[in-house]
């Protein structure tokens, strides 16, 4: 079945290290995002990427990194820079061609931050 | 910059009672997409509707409904005679539309916690 894994589901840092939440998709889509979600703050974009190689910040990318280097495979890294990484964080996916207008993004299952 | 309001934080009925989620939104684009996503007590996002700019027609679809109003800039979602299996937290979200083919993420709104008791 086509879709998007996150993993792990859970995970715990100590603070000072950094951590790498992994999201594939096998989706054949082009764009990946990710977003982070907080208690009452709905989600929020930290980077996304619309093509192999090459990404952008988003709202709220400072702390993060990302690399894109397959089409599948988007991750990324909480650094020890971020100041409140203990959050939901949700990686999604969707197309981006001249033939297929922005359409609705697809997500995966979601990777809790415990920051310990 | 754009900006979606979802002013009701939580809202609670009990089953079989319709019930509406508000949306506001603010954008300078002239051509854009709207969203409704709901997401269940497990996390994961699940898409419900996607409406674009130049579409005011209402949409159906079984017990859910959408209103449209561009001026009012407001995408309001309706549940007729709820079930228990409605509750989570619903977003709604805008996002551009490109011509050429693009994406550059979606602005959401902080969500409506809904909550369906029997």
């Amino acid at each position: 079945d086509g879709g998007i894994t996150q993993s792990p589901k859970y995970l715990f840092r100590k603070e000072g290290q950094n951590v790498t939440l992994s999201c594939e998709q096998n989706l054949n889509h082009d764009a990946m995002y990710w977003y982070r979600q907080d208690p009452g703050q709905g989600l929020r974009l930290i980077y996304y990427s619309q093509i192999v190689n090459d990404f952008q910040k988003g709202d709220i990318a400072e702390g993060y990194s990302v690399s894109r280097e397959k089409k599948e495979s988007f991750p990324l890294t909480v650094t020890s820079a971020q100041k409140n990484p203990t959050a939901f964080y949700l990686c999604a996916s969707s197309p981006w061609t001249a033939q297929i207008m922005n359409t609705e993004a697809f997500f995966g299952q979601g990777t809790r931050l415990t920051v310990v | 910059a754009q900006k979606v309001t979802q002013a009701q934080t939580e809202i609670s009925v009990v089953e079989k009672e319709d019930v509406t989620l508000d949306c506001v939104y603010e954008t300078r684009d002239t051509t854009y997409y709207l969203f409704w996503y709901k997401q269940p007590p497990s996390g994961e996002l699940v898409f419900l509707i996607r409406r674009n700019s130049f579409d005011e027609q209402n949409e159906i679809s079984g017990r859910y409904s959408w209103n449209f109003q561009k001026s009012t800039s407001s995408f309001n979602f309706t549940i007729t005679a709820s079930q228990v299996v409605d509750s989570a937290v619903y977003f709604c979200a805008l996002s551009k539309m490109y011509s050429g083919g693009g994406a550059d993420g979606l602005t959401f709104g902080k969500g409506t916690h809904l909550i369906i008791q029997p």
